[in-house]
């Protein structure tokens, strides 16, 4: 059973545009937050997290979005290069757990 | 860049055999995982640990078992692959939970005919 799920496989956005990616979750207990960036052939990398005692979260061009009533996330990349063209997983952490939950990814192709 | 790194970073093997799969840290990090990716799936956990010899297995455990004897190795191993188990898989580590992030390693491609 998918706690965290992704329901958009890919997106395609023009360079220069907003790129947004979401993510939803049904565990309540789940009280932080993560953004995964994967290219081919490497292993993913950190890119910006939020708690969820914030509902928003910014770090340059990358900024996380937190609704907890709706149990949704988002990741809004603007403006979106070129370079920005990868995976993207998103993850959860419950507060009394060890284990990380991953979305199933979505496939982000900025189109220079 | 955490300094972890991930043993052989690609195997071929037959239905059958027995393979390990090796994470090795130089970041002294309490908390080890092991996910593999899958066309569909995302990252899905195996296994993972949070000391010397404690473990607690992931939602894909099944077919997989782990060991850690020492903080800087966590090893997988398949005891009789099946095609079913091909994947790439990531080893990931952090010291901290709800403030830290995971840092993966680079992965292993297993293939397994």
């Amino acid at each position: 059973d998918q706690q965290v799920k992704q329901n958009s496989p890919s997106l395609s956005v023009q360079e220069g545009r907003i790129s947004i990616l979401n993510c939803d979750y049904t565990n309540s207990m789940f009280d932080y937050f993560l953004w995964y960036k994967k290219y081919p052939a490497e292993g993913p990398t950190f890119l910006i997290s939020i708690s969820s005692i914030k509902d928003k979260n910014e770090d340059g061009r990358f900024t996380v979005f937190l609704n907890k009533s709706a149990k949704h996330l988002s990741l809004h990349i603007v403006p979106s290069q070129p370079g920005d063209s990868a995976v993207y997983f998103c993850a959860a952490l419950q507060n009394t757990g060890n284990q990380f939950y991953f979305g199933t990814g979505t496939s982000l192709t900025v189109i220079p | 860049d955490a300094g972890i790194t991930q043993s052989p970073r690609h195997k071929v093997t037959e239905t059958g055999t027995p393979v390990t799969l090796r994470c090795h840290q130089t970041e002294n990090h309490r908390y080890m995982y092991w996910y593999r990716q899958d066309p569909g799936h995302g990252l899905r956990l195996i296994h993972y640990s949070y000391g010397v010899k404690d473990t607690d297995k992931g939602e894909v455990s099944d077919g997989y078992s782990v060991s850690r004897s020492k903080t800087e190795d966590f090893l997988l191993t398949l005891e009789s692959a099946t095609s079913s188990q091909t994947s790439v898989y990531f080893c990931a580590i952090t010291d901290r939970l709800n403030t830290g992030e995971l840092f993966f390693g680079e992965g292993s491609r297993l293939t397994v005919l």
